[in-house]
């Protein structure tokens, strides 16, 4: 079965340089997740998108952006890089039901390495 | 702010024993999600309890869940070194109306041969 791909899987920047981050959803997925995860720590939401539009928003820096297209991959865009945000970035996707039982659906993501 | 607590935060034991982790939150739920990781690698959901629920197996996985204590743990039976993962739960928020998952900070588990 599909899953959740995201590209590229290593990426390596010097500090504030950007970066963009791609990520393919399970075909007919209506939702997709971005979650920053730091060494040893747990994966911390950063923002998600419904059908395109931005529908929830975490803690993600100024400095990040990030958009749906009409074919419903998303990339998340990292500009003036610092060196805390070296971190595994994940995308996940589900179908959602608003309900927040859906599973999501991981990729594995791409770290990034700012130096 | 952290919805789910998991203790221990790293648990070592033997091949064929059981691993038992624990996970607190704080606020209402509908439901509370395990996932398991394998270092460097994407989540993988595992099991999914509801609030009305107060047990469930999923293979060689136990789940419960007690609303009262606001409290969860998952049992794995028979361990294997293949178990060797980080587990974490996970809450959608109390609020409602998002899919969005809040992580505990996750239980680290090694399973030795």
């Amino acid at each position: 079965a599909a899953g959740v791909i995201q590209s590229p899987r290593h990426l390596i920047k010097e500090k504030r340089e950007t970066a963009t981050l791609k990520c393919y959803p399970i075909p007919r997925h209506d939702t997709v997740y971005w979650y920053q995860q730091g060494p040893g720590q747990d994966p911390q939401f950063l923002i998600s998108f419904y059908e395109k539009m931005q529908s929830d928003k975490g803690s993600i820096p100024d400095r990040f952006s990030a958009q749906q297209f009409s074919d419903y991959h998303s990339e998340l865009n990292m500009s003036s890089l610092e060196l805390g945000d070296s971190a595994l970035y994940f995308c996940a996707s589900t179908l959602g039901t608003g309900t927040g039982d859906s599973p999501l659906h991981f990729g594995n993501g791409t770290r990034l390495t700012v130096t | 702010s952290q919805q789910g607590e998991e203790d221990p935060q790293a648990l070592s034991i033997q091949e064929g024993e059981n691993a038992t982790m624990n996970c607190s939150y704080k606020t209402s739920i509908n439901n509370l999600q395990w996932y398991r990781q394998n270092s460097g690698r994407g989540l993988v959901h595992l099991i999914l309890i509801r609030s009305n629920e107060r047990e469930k197996h999923s293979g060689r996985l136990r789940v419960t869940l007690d609303t009262s204590k606001k409290s969860s743990s998952l049992l794995i039976t028979a361990s294997r070194a293949a178990d060797t993962a980080s587990y974490f739960c996970a809450t959608p928020p109390p609020q409602g109306g998002s899919e969005k998952l809040v992580f505990g900070k996750g239980t680290k588990l090694t399973v030795n041969p």
